[in-house]
């Protein structure tokens, strides 16, 4: 596709749920990441993916969130037993390699009642 | 560690005028770009402006220009003749240039409102 894409647009989920939200790169690009974004707040980096080298996940806040990225295209980011706080918006980027200009996705916002 | 400053956390400005945005940051390194996103209500990050800090001359896109003083760590964003649509966050962002892997680091934003 031209840009990058996230599915849904919108969840709302229930506290203690689990969801899952999906991200799609720009094809050939081999970076990929994961931000959260809280109400009217700036970026919060979760995760990162290079190519075949293992992620860098130092942004990740608990154990109950995962994320995997298969065949170095399509990523997946796991909540898992979903909390009031994990409520936001979770952007996804990618980019060429690491070191190069970062192309958004519209993002995924997530509410959890 | 790499951190970048956006002072301003919310700013207005009428129409037409023209408004500044800054942006400082603190780095070792010698080899890196800069770069100004902008986040609209409807939450799709868009690059405005990208710097390559080798580069003495300030980057343009057409009514965006930025002030980079290397000297000073300073990267301010200038938006002239504002328009309504520019309303939205705008971030501020460093990365490294010699590794391939690293992340880049964003400001906290400023919010600007374009007033009509």
């Amino acid at each position: 596709g031209a840009g990058v894409s996230q599915s849904p647009s919108n969840k709302v989920t229930e506290k203690g749920k689990d969801v899952e939200l999906r991200c799609d790169p720009i094809s050939g690009h081999t970076a990929l990441y994961w931000y959260r974004q809280s109400l009217g707040q700036g970026l919060e980096f979760l995760i990162y993916f290079q190519g075949n080298s293992a992620p860098d996940k130092s942004g990740l806040p608990s154990d109950r969130f995962s994320a995997e990225r298969t065949g170095g295209s399509v990523s997946t980011l796991t909540i898992q037993r979903t909390q009031q706080e994990d409520s936001a918006v979770y952007l996804c980027a990618s980019s060429r390699w690491g070191a190069d200009t970062q192309y958004f996705g519209p993002g995924t916002r997530l509410t959890v009642l | 560690a790499q951190t970048v400053t956006q002072s301003q956390p919310e700013m207005s400005v009428q129409e037409a005028e023209t408004v500044t945005l800054s942006c400082t940051y603190d780095t070792s390194e010698n080899n890196y770009y800069l770069f100004w996103y902008k986040q609209p209500p409807s939450r799709q990050m868009i690059l405005v402006i990208r710097q390559e800090a080798y580069k003495q001359q300030n980057a343009t896109e057409n009514r965006f220009s930025v002030n980079f003083q290397k000297a000073a760590k300073s990267f301010s964003l200038k938006i002239s003749d504002s328009q309504l649509g520019d309303t939205a966050m705008y971030f501020c962002a460093f990365m490294k240039r010699m590794n391939r892997d690293d992340k880049i680091i964003f400001g906290k934003g400023t919010r600007l409102h374009i007033l009509p």
